[in-house]
């Protein structure tokens, strides 16, 4: 099974400030058909289902703010959140769909400082 | 406007079974990959199962191969998991989850239903 792995656990950061979401996958998740990372973003809000913030490791779903970013490749990737809003408390996690025994990172919850 | 709704969850002893259904619409149903993925209290996400739009094609994670019974009815759009054997550590929110048409990442996710495995 493919390994994913989140740092840190928990971060907290400043409104209006930068947030950054590491994911590590034990292995690489760019298909060499199509050049694409198998790996989603998910946001989960307390009391909610997760919700899918971005795909293919860069692509943002339709109206997701575009304070989120998506980056990396192979193995190792980032969620950026630009400028915090109150609204993003939350904890992230990521997900590769290129193994078909789909794997999450642990997560990593956001706060405010 | 699509819509999962779980239902089926509860209290169950250690070595019970319990179904769970996903009513499926504003879809076509029959399109679309399925998954579960569960969520223990205060824990992290948990990939269960996959089934392909067709119910030709059924994946599982190692902790329910054996017990748990993916399936699916594309006449009555719904998702169903059978569990059996059911153990202390099964507790979660059980979550019905539709890919996207393009990708096998999660793009819809229904609100779960709680499965308590306890005598």
């Amino acid at each position: 099974d493919i390994v994913m792995t989140q740092s840190p656990d928990s971060l907290a950061v400043s409104l209006g400030e930068r947030a950054t979401i590491n994911c590590k996958s034990s292995q690489s998740v760019l298909s060499s058909s199509n050049n694409k990372n198998f790996l989603a973003w998910y946001q989960q809000k307390p009391g909610q289902p997760p919700k899918l913030l971005i795909s293919w490791a860069s692509t943002r779903e339709s109206g997701v703010p575009d304070r989120f970013s998506g980056s990396g490749s192979r193995t190792d990737f980032t969620l950026t959140i630009s400028s915090l809003q109150a609204e993003d408390v939350a904890v992230y996690y990521c997900q590769q769909y290129y193994s078909t025994l789909y794997t999450f990172g642990q997560g990593t919850k956001l706060e405010i400082k | 406007e699509v819509q999962l709704v779980e239902s089926g969850g509860g209290l169950v002893q250690p070595g019970g079974s319990l179904r769970l259904s996903c009513a499926a619409s504003g879809f076509t149903f029959s399109n679309f990959a399925m998954n579960w993925v569960r969520q223990a209290p205060g824990k992290g996400l948990e990939w269960l199962s996959y089934i392909r739009s067709s119910g030709t094609t059924i994946y599982y994670a190692d902790s329910v191969r054996g017990r748990f019974t993916i399936s699916r009815d594309n006449a009555k759009n719904s998702l169903y998991l059978q569990m059996n054997s059911l153990r202390a550590e099964d507790t979660a929110v059980y979550y019905c989850v539709r890919e996207s048409g393009s990708g096998s990442y999660s793009q819809y996710w229904g609100q779960g239903t709680l499965v308590t495995v306890s005598s």
